[in-house]
């Protein structure tokens, strides 16, 4: 069974494009996150949720949009997407104690 | 605001000999996690070892252990036996361990540890 699931695992849409990426995990966890990896294999957070409550909000432009239906899904909605978000995206979950987070495969995403 | 040093970006080890990855940070907390995440050219990320700040015993996962230093806020990766399987992007991480707004993890900008047979 896997632990934290994104879909898809490769996305390529044209410019201008709305899409979706889905995050679901099976470990109870309280709190789920995205992160996004650059080109540069930097990873930062993007977004936080515990307990369905956005807890979390970096400095991320508006066109990114979480949502969470429950506890168990992270949803990452990007409206007018753009070359410069094309990256890695990673869902990932975490307890409070112990709370090493534990990572999806990623959703590679290009913008051509 | 909590940092994470990776200063080195590229390492390279022979198979079967010892390498030591190094790791820093910057925080004015008494209480958090560090980690060691993996990333082979797969892309998932893989937890290699965690330790917890108020434990003094450097933390030890079969060929993978830890120099912690609290004191000096070092935190680096001893990778013993190389194997090839052990080639692959290495992330140093923090993070606090409470729910809120600085429950993040911070990362390093990672190492790519390459493994010569």
């Amino acid at each position: 069974d896997t632990a934290v699931s994104q879909t898809p695992k490769y996305l390529v849409t044209q410019m201008g494009n709305d899409k979706s990426i889905k995050c679901e995990q099976n470990l109870g966890h309280d709190t789920m996150y995205w992160y996004k990896q650059d080109s540069k294999k930097f990873l930062k957070i993007m977004f936080s949720y515990n307990n369905k409550e956005l807890i979390i909000n970096e400095t991320v432009p508006n066109r990114f949009s979480p949502k969470s239906p429950d506890k168990a899904h992270l949803n990452l909605h990007i409206n007018s997407l753009e070359l410069g978000d094309s990256a890695v995206y990673f869902c990932a979950s975490s307890q409070e104690r112990p709370d090493e987070a534990f990572f999806g495969q990623g959703t590679r995403l290009t913008v051509v | 605001a909590q940092t994470v040093t990776q200063s080195q970006p590229e390492m390279s080890v022979q198979e079967a000999e010892t390498v030591t990855l190094s790791c820093t940070y910057d925080t004015s907390e008494s209480d958090y996690y560090l980690f060691w995440y993996k990333q082979p050219p797969s892309r998932q990320m893989i937890l290699v070892i965690r330790q917890e700040a108020y434990k003094q015993q450097n933390a030890t996962e079969n060929r993978f252990s830890v120099n912690f230093q609290k004191a000096a806020k070092s935190f680096s990766l001893k990778i013993s036996d190389s194997q090839l399987g052990d080639a692959a992007m290495y992330f140093c991480a923090y993070r606090i361990p409470y729910t809120g707004a600085n429950s993040k993890l911070t990362f390093g900008k990672g190492i790519t540890l390459s493994v010569r047979p």
